[in-house]
C-alpha cells in the first residue's frame, strides 16, 4: 500500500462549490504539506502543519483552508472554488527531525473548476 | 529573494547518450538541496539530498553533485525509462521548513 494517499484522484466541480481534498499517511511523520502544481510552474506551498495543533500558511494560502484531524490526516478545502484553482494538488510528509528534510509526496489530485 | 532555476527546460537524448541537468540557486543560507523525479500525472519521487559543497550522491545511472551556486544531475548512459521531469528544490534559512522548487527539466530518452 502507498505511504501517502490522496482522495479523490480526480475531481471536476463548478465555480462557487466547496471542495475538500483529503490526505492520509502511514509513514508516521509529524509534518504534512499541501502544494499545488500548474503547468510550466514549480510546486507552490499552500499550507503546512508540524503537528495536529500547529498549522501555517504557505506562499499561496488565499482561497484555501486546512484541517489536521490527526497525525495521519491533513485535509485541504476550497471554500468557494474558482477556475484559477484548477491545478494538480499534492500532499507531502516529512519527519520532524530538522536534519531530515526530505518530503515524500502523494500521487496527487487533479482538480478542474469549471 | 530565494530562487531556483533549472536548465534546460527540456532535453532530448538518445539511449546511451550521457548528459547533465543544471540547478542554480540563490538562497540565504542553504539547508539542503533536493532532487526529485516526476512522471506525468504522478507525485514527485525523492531521489537525493545534498547538504554541502563538494558532496556527491549516486543512484543507478544518476549522480548528483553540489557546488556553492549550483547542482548537477548527471545521467550516464540513459535508458528510455529515465524519461521524466526532474525537479530541484532547496531549503533555505529564510524559508523555514518550506522547499523552494524550480520549474523542472523534462528529459526524453529515445531508443
Amino acid at each position: 500500500d502507498a505511504d501517502v494517499t490522496q482522495t479523490p484522484r480526480n475531481r471536476i466541480t463548478k465555480t462557487g462549490k466547496r471542495i475538500m481534498l483529503e490526505c492520509s499517511q502511514t509513514k508516521g511523520h509529524d509534518r504534512m504539506y499541501w502544494y499545488r502544481q500548474d503547468p510550466g510552474l514549480g510546486l507552490q506551498l499552500i499550507y503546512y502543519s508540524f503537528d495536529v495543533k500547529d498549522i501555517n500558511k504557505g506562499e499561496i494560502s488565499d482561497g484555501y483552508s486546512v484541517s489536521r484531524q490527526a497525525q495521519a490526516k491533513f485535509s485541504l478545502s476550497l471554500e468557494s472554488a474558482i477556475p484559477n484553482q484548477t491545478a494538480l494538488y499534492f500532499c507531502a510528509t516529512s519527519e520532524s527531525r530538522d536534519s531530515y528534510n526530505e518530503q515524500f509526496f502523494g500521487p496527487g489530485t487533479r482538480l478542474t473548476v469549471l | 529573494e530565494d530562487q531556483v532555476t533549472q536548465s534546460p527546460e527540456a532535453l532530448r537524448l538518445q539511449e546511451g547518450e550521457s548528459s547533465s541537468l543544471n540547478c542554480s540557486y540563490t538562497v540565504s543560507g542553504l539547508r539542503g538541496l533536493f532532487w526529485y523525479r516526476q512522471d506525468p500525472g504522478k507525485g514527485p519521487e525523492f531521489l537525493f539530498t545534498l547538504y554541502s559543497a563538494g558532496e556527491e550522491k549516486e543512484k543507478e545511472r544518476l549522480k548528483a553533485t553540489l557546488t556553492k551556486k549550483e547542482s548537477f544531475l548527471h545521467i550516464t548512459a540513459p535508458k528510455p525509462e529515465d524519461s521524466a521531469t526532474y525537479l530541484c528544490a532547496v531549503r533555505a534559512n529564510q524559508a523555514g521548513t518550506a522547499l523552494i522548487f524550480g520549474k523542472g527539466t523534462t528529459l526524453s530518452v529515445s531508443s
